[in-house]
C-alpha cells in the first residue's frame, strides 16, 4: 500500500501561535488529499481537503498549503487554541472510489 | 441528516471467539470503508464495500471479513479473535469515494 509519511508525530504549541504539520506522499496518482481531526474516543472528522490543482486552501484558522512538485502538503493551524488539541491525520488518495490511505498521525497539544 | 453510526460502542470478546460490528452509513453514500486503528498504529485500511461488493481489502488475514446490505449497511466480522485484535474499528462511508465521513467507532477489547 502506497504511504503517507506524517510528521512531527507530536506537537506542543502556546496558545495563539502556529501549528505546522507536514506530510510527504509517493503516489504521483494522488489526487485528493484531506485532513481529519480526532479527539480522544471519537472518530475522525473532515477538517479540509485540497486537489492539486491548487497550491492553498484555507478555511477559517485551517490552511492547507500543497507543494505537486515535491509531493508534499501541509497544515497549518493559526492562532492555535487549546480546543485544538488533537490527533491530526493527513490522507491521500486518487480520485475516485478508493480507500483512503492516512499517515501515522500527530498528537497536538496547544498549551495555555 | 444522520451521520454514521456504529454499534456496538465497545465489545468485549474472549480470545479465539468471533467478533460482529456493525455499521449504517450517511444516507444516500453507497461506499462503506472498514479501518483499523490500534494503539500508535494509526489508521489501518481493512476492508472496503462499494454496491454491496467487496472492492478491495487490506493487508488483513482472511479471518476478517465482512459484507455489505442491499440498504449500504455494513458489518464486519472478525474470526478466530487474538489479543493483538483489540482496537478502534473504525467505519467511514462516501459517495463516489471523496468526502469520507467517519463514525465513532467500535471499541473492541479481546481478553
Amino acid at each position: 500500500q502506497q504511504q503517507v509519511k506524517q510528521s512531527p508525530q507530536s506537537l506542543i504549541v502556546q496558545k495563539g501561535g502556529i501549528s505546522i504539520i507536514n506530510c510527504a506522499y509517493e503516489n504521483t496518482a494522488f489526487d485528493y488529499f484531506p485532513w481529519y481531526q480526532q479527539f480522544p474516543g471519537k472518530g475522525p472528522a473532515l477538517l479540509i481537503a485540497i486537489r492539486p490543482d491548487v497550491s492553498e486552501k484555507k478555511e477559517g484558522r485551517f490552511t492547507i498549503s500543497f507543494n505537486k512538485s515535491a509531493k508534499q502538503f501541509s497544515l497549518h493551524i493559526m492562532d492555535s487554541q487549546p480546543g485544538d488539541s488533537a490527533t491530526y491525520f493527513c490522507a491521500a488518495t486518487p480520485s475516485g472510489n478508493t480507500p483512503l490511505v492516512f499517515g501515522k498521525g500527530t498528537r497536538l497539544s496547544v498549551i495555555a | 441528516e444522520a451521520g454514521v453510526t456504529q454499534s456496538p460502542t465497545h465489545l468485549i470478546k474472549t480470545r479465539g471467539q468471533q467478533a460482529t460490528l456493525r455499521c449504517s452509513p450517511i444516507s444516500g453514500h453507497t461506499s462503506v470503508y472498514w479501518y483499523q486503528q490500534a494503539l500508535g498504529l494509526g489508521l489501518q485500511f481493512l476492508l472496503w464495500y462499494d454496491e454491496g461488493e467487496e472492492r478491495n481489502r487490506g493487508n488483513f488475514p482472511p479471518r476478517f471479513s465482512g459484507r455489505q446490505f442491499p440498504n449500504y449497511s455494513s458489518e464486519l466480522n472478525v474470526n478466530a479473535l487474538e489479543l493483538e485484535d483489540s482496537a478502534l474499528y473504525l467505519c467511514a462511508s462516501s459517495l463516489r469515494g471523496l468526502r469520507a465521513f467517519f463514525g465513532q467507532g467500535t471499541r473492541l477489547t479481546v481478553v
